[in-house]
């Protein structure tokens, strides 16, 4: 079954103390993003990535990190969680042609409380 | 990035009425995507406009991008419990820009 997989699934952490959300995609797909979720603000992005070893800022990126060392993965770090990273965290791929004209698979989202 | 507007954030509809939401750029886009999440799940394709005018069909739901290629509408005739969710647009440049989202509560 084609999917986008992230683990884990919810997540209830401490100020400071360095945690790691994976996703794999298992479609082949060389873009890959991730997303938060905030009420009221809709989805953000917060990196993505054209292809392996190829990253890029979206419109969140601080307090985070990324690496694509494999098409199939691509794991979000938060080096030292704060209170203001609390939010439902999403991963997607999809495939390259255009200017995004195809669509995106998204992962079945990760809730991260950070207190 | 550019940015696209949605309204109305939340939109409570008798079953069986229609109802539409709106997506507004202040410049040409170059695509929109529809995505639809349901409450507690994660986004999920819908559609993607690309041509000035286009209208697309989907058993009830109905897609429209602007002449001037700045808005799209969607369109959902004869609502039912099963539209209830939250219907995003987005631009489709990798850098993903959403709209806020339209938030969909249905009444029996």
């Amino acid at each position: 079954e084609a999917q986008v997989t992230q683990n884990p699934r919810y997540l209830i952490t401490v100020t400071g103390k360095k945690l790691t959300v994976t996703c794999s995609q298992n479609m082949n797909h060389e873009y890959m993003s991730w997303y938060r979720q905030d009420p009221g603000l809709g989805l953000r992005q917060i990196y993505y990535s054209m292809n392996v070893e190829v990253t890029d800022k979206g419109d969140v990126p601080e307090g985070y990190k990324v690496s694509r060392k494999e098409k199939r993965n691509f794991p979000l770090i938060l080096e030292s969680p704060s209170p203001n990273q609390t939010s439902l965290y999403f991963c997607a791929s999809s495939l390259v042609g255009g200017r995004g004209e195809y669509e995106q698979y998204f992962g079945p989202g990760t809730r991260l409380t950070v207190t | 990035g550019q940015q696209v507007m949605q309204i109305p954030q939340y939109q409570h509809v008798q079953e069986g009425e229609d109802f539409t939401t709106y997506c507004n750029s202040s410049t040409t886009l170059s695509n929109i995507q529809w995505y639809k999440q349901r409450p507690g799940g994660h986004p999920v394709f819908l559609i993607q406009l690309v041509k000035s005018g286009e209208v697309k069909k989907q058993k009830r739901l109905t897609f429209q991008f602007g002449e001037a290629k700045k808005n799209s509408s969607l369109h959902i005739t004869a609502t039912q419990t099963t539209d209830v969710g939250t219907y995003f647009c987005a631009l489709n440049d990798y850098k993903l820009s959403f709209g806020a989202g339209t938030t969909v509560t249905v009444r029996a």
